[in-house]
């Protein structure tokens, strides 16, 4: 398995805009966890999913922000429209079978 | 609901000297674990985790760590920390009735001299 797989690693994109992360889980994991690290508030737990279904999404701080997961091999978190202040590194998990992992994450710049 | 506590947000050890990074959670009964490192600019490795069994977990790069329900904490430890050891570390916590949701403690910066 080439282990819980995050694109872009990277987007700089201009405020206003929408931004879209992909995360591809590992495959037979149940829960998928969106998070989000900033050098101020450290790891937020923004929303995760059980077999696809969300169930914890009091973490997603606005309205701007929405996740969904169609199926248990993909996951997106959108942020339409964006702000600078929404600048940070956006990590997915991937959890299952007594493994939790990550991937690399994406930075995201808004400009 | 559960949480997660590191209380030592810095830590700066020398070369070659043992290292104990404290954790403690709080969950009414056993959760799973886990103590994450990342490295400036990378993603979390996970280093260990426990779910049942022997207290004491061995993990990659020469860390262990050491589960003690009485206390509820689980503490990472290394007998010789190598420079290449600066980085921050997090220790995590799925309760199994709370949805599984994996909760992380505010994290400990392990800074090396030489």
């Amino acid at each position: 398995d080439a282990g819980v797989i995050q694109s872009p690693r990277h987007e700089v994109t201009e405020m206003g805009q929408e931004v879209t992360l992909r995360c591809k889980p590992i495959s037979g994991h149940d829960y998928l966890f969106w998070y989000r690290q900033t050098m101020m508030r450290g790891l937020e737990l923004l929303i995760y999913f059980n077999n696809n279904v969300p169930i914890d999404d009091s973490g997603m701080p606005e309205d701007r922000f929405s996740a969904k997961m169609p199926n248990a091999s993909f996951s997106t978190l959108k942020i339409q429209p964006s702000e600078p202040r929404d600048s940070a590194v956006y990590f997915c998990a991937s959890i299952g079978r007594s493994e939790a992992f990550f991937g690399q994450g994406t930075r995201l710049t808004v400009v | 609901a559960q949480s997660v506590t590191q209380p030592d947000i810095h830590i700066t050890v020398s070369e070659g000297a043992s290292l104990e990074l404290r954790c403690n959670y709080s969950y009414g009964a056993t959760p799973y674990l886990f103590w994450y490192v990342q490295s400036p600019g990378q993603g979390l490795q996970l280093l260990l985790k426990y779910f049942s069994g022997d207290t004491l977990v061995q993990g990659i790069k020469g860390f262990e760590a050491e589960f003690k329900r009485s206390q509820s904490s689980f503490n990472l430890r290394k007998p010789s920390v190598h420079w290449s050891d600066a980085a921050e570390y997090f220790c995590a916590v799925v309760a199994n009735n709370a949805g599984n949701m994996l909760t992380f403690g505010g994290g400990t910066r392990l800074m090396v001299k030489p």
